[in-house]
């Protein structure tokens, strides 16, 4: 089936220094990609929503000027979390959305994730 | 607002018996649903999914109900195996391929020896 792969999978870095995080599908395309993040006991939390050739949409509440988001290709999209900061420690998933049977059967594929700890 | 409500934030069942794990929506625009199964640090797997079109849809283990009406559905897994101890997230979206998805809370299943 379709994968969808993150790196790198585990990050720390110091406060202030910017991480970034790579999500690609590996054996197909995606014009969108999306980009979440999950607090411990808590749901996967949309930030944004990754476009190919275009800006990235964000959720009401994320700062697009701190998670940034580029769409390089139609098999890769990156989250650079800037001059970061402790609060922003968490797991970052990204997916993309596939074909899967007939119909109206999407489904989304999820990458692995990303650890991020910024002490 | 929460669009996709998973009251339930742990559930043990013992092993072999079902499992059941309900899911409550409000937007009555979601016209997909989807289960994902989430092991602690590695991304969501999909589990199965029902279109609004259908009350019903089974596959092995697992068998995921629908009521449009009552704007709810549960997952039934049965028998229960150790292996299915995981998260579980109800999820729902609009029709188009491109739609984002909006996820419950989880809900914690623990399978009891």
């Amino acid at each position: 089936g379709a994968v969808v792969s993150q790196h790198p999978s585990w990050v720390i870095c110091k406060s202030g220094t910017s991480v970034k995080i790579e999500c690609r599908s590996l054996d197909f395309q995606a014009t969108t990609m999306f980009w979440y993040r999950q607090f411990p006991k808590q749901s996967l939390m949309l930030m944004a929503t990754s476009n190919e050739g275009s800006k990235a949409t964000y959720e009401q509440g994320v700062e697009k000027d701190k998670f940034l988001i580029n769409h390089a290709s139609l098999t890769l999209s990156t989250l650079t979390v800037t001059s970061a900061h402790p609060e922003d420690s968490s797991f970052y998933i990204c997916s993309a959305p596939g074909l899967a049977g007939v119909g109206s059967s999407y489904e989304q594929y999820f990458g692995p994730g990303t650890r991020l700890t910024v002490t | 607002d929460q669009q996709v409500k998973q009251n339930s934030p742990s559930l043990s069942v013992q092993e072999g018996r079902i499992s059941i794990l309900n899911c409550d929506y409000t937007n009555s625009m979601f016209d997909y649903f989807l289960w994902y199964k989430k092991y602690p640090a590695e991304g969501p797997t999909f589990l199965i999914s029902i279109s609004s079109i259908k009350d019903k849809n089974e596959d092995g283990r697992f068998t995921v109900f629908l009521n449009k009406s009552a704007k709810h559905l549960s997952l039934h897994i049965v028998p229960s195996q150790p292996g299915d101890s995981a998260v579980y997230f109800c999820a729902a979206m609009g029709m188009n391929r491109d739609d984002k998805i909006i996820f419950g809370k989880g809900t914690r299943l623990h399978i009891l020896p």
